[in-house]
């Protein structure tokens, strides 16, 4: 079985620029979730959505969104770039339904530089 | 709010000795999962280790093991027998039954394994 897959793996803009980000789930996931990683603020929940819902949301303005299509691929969009979104960017899926807790499994994630 | 602490920013081990990584945490839920990840210089996150809050029992994977005290929401990792492929960053994180899609990451410990 194929892993995550994430598009492109580098990417570098100028600020002022937006950017879109995919992300493709095991065959069979559901839910897709995207983290940013920074040395300065670690590993930070962006969302996640689940049968094309966002279903969590973390603490990241409104520059940032994203949004599921029905084959469970992901995309996600930063508008107006920022130095300090310079970030890996990595995304995760999971089969996401169910009462109990089913494993994320993460991709190689997108290495996104700002000048 | 939830957190999660790793105190240790670094550790260094010889091949074939015990390290123990600390993690604590803080969170008002009952039902949680914690879990243990690794991240070598590829950047691919990869799963260690899991422990679910309402069982008493450490989870153990081959040379990896936990110390989970609930009371004292603590929950340490100890590799035995370390090997060279150990090498990696290695972050403590959480999920709550509430949101399932959303990680929370402490800020990582970074192992290195001495010849």
């Amino acid at each position: 079985k194929a892993g995550v897959t994430q598009t492109p793996r580098y990417l570098i803009k100028t600020r002022g620029q937006q950017v879109t980000l995919s992300c493709s789930p095991i065959s069979g996931h559901r839910s897709v979730s995207w983290y940013q990683q920074t040395p300065g603020q670690g590993l930070q929940f962006l969302f996640e959505y689940f049968s094309e819902t966002q279903r969590n949301k973390g603490n990241f303005p409104g520059r940032f969104s994203g949004r599921q299509f029905s084959n469970s691929r992901s995309e996600m969009n930063v508008s107006t770039l920022e130095l300090g979104d310079s970030a890996l960017y990595l995304c995760a899926s999971s089969l996401g339904g169910g009462l109990t807790y089913n494993e994320q499994f993460f991709g190689p994630g997108t290495r996104l530089t700002v000048l | 709010a939830q957190t999660v602490t790793q105190s240790q920013p670094e550790m260094s081990v010889q091949e074939a000795e015990t390290v123990t990584l600390s993690c604590t945490y803080d969170t008002s839920e009952n039902n949680y999962y914690l879990f243990w990840y690794k991240q070598p210089p590829s950047r691919q996150m990869i799963l260690v280790i899991r422990q679910e809050a309402y069982k008493q029992q450490n989870a153990t994977e081959n040379r990896f093991s936990v110390n989970f005290q609930k009371a004292a929401k603590s929950f340490s990792l100890k590799i035995s027998d370390s090997q060279l492929g150990d090498t990696a960053m290695y972050f403590c994180a959480f999920i709550t039954t509430d949101s399932w899609g959303k990680l929370q990451f402490g800020a990582g410990t970074q192992v290195v394994v001495t010849p």
